[in-house]
């Protein structure tokens, strides 16, 4: 069956690393997103792609960079990471407007 | 302001209630509009689209008012395993990213 994975699930890294988050899926959707979702804030849109070697900020891009140089993956890069980027993090994917298919999510801690 | 806005509840009924959710959206050039369904800890899935006819799944409808830019979802005959926090969600023209409300948490009890 086709799906939307993401790893890894959990992830605990000190302030200043940089961390990659790997989203991939198999529906051969052209549109992926990155959103992070934190207590009062609902989620949140960090960057998207319309296919490949097409990226886009969102609302809360500072931080974050992407890229997409096939089809099935999004992998979502944190240059140097902060405590504020403590958050579950979610990729998702679709075929033109319709419905997004989310992946499990990523809980990612800094310290 | 925030582009979408929902009352966090907690909705706590008890089994076989009839509760609805309401959502407000700031941008008029949203063009599409869903709920989205949350369990604790887990991705969001798609409960339903939102037509400006309404439209309705089974114990679900929703309602759209683009004049006042509200969009509604009545749940009827509440289970315990409609226990989950409820998303509402809308696309802006030309864009295929979603803008999320910060949820509905609904509490079914028996």
């Amino acid at each position: 069956d086709a799906e939307i994975t993401q790893s890894p699930r959990h992830k605990i890294i000190e302030t200043g690393r940089q961390v990659t988050l790997a989203c991939h899926q198999t529906w051969n959707h052209n549109n992926m997103f990155w959103y992070r979702q934190d207590l009062g804030h609902g989620l949140r849109l960090i960057h998207y792609s319309y296919g490949v070697h097409d990226t886009n900020k969102g609302e809360v891009s500072d931080g974050y960079s992407v890229s997409r140089s096939n089809t099935e993956d999004l992998p979502l890069t944190l240059e140097s990471a902060a405590s504020s980027q403590t958050s579950v993090y979610f990729c998702a994917s679709s075929y033109s407007s319709n419905e997004q298919f989310f992946g499990p999510g990523t809980r990612l801690t800094v310290l | 302001r925030k582009e979408v806005e929902q009352d966090p509840g907690p909705f706590n009924v008890p089994e076989g209630a009839t509760v609805a959710f309401n959502c407000t959206y700031s941008n008029s050039a949203s063009q599409s509009f869903f709920w989205y369904r949350q369990d604790c800890r887990k991705e969001p899935k798609l409960l339903m689209s939102v037509y400006s006819s309404g439209n309705e799944d089974g114990r679900f409808t929703a309602q759209l008012n683009r004049a006042s830019q509200y969009i509604s979802l009545l749940i009827r005959d509440s289970k315990l395993s409609d226990s989950a926090t409820y998303l509402c969600v809308v696309m802006d023209t030309g864009r295929r990213a979603l803008t999320f409300g910060s949820g509905t948490r609904l509490q079914v009890q028996p």
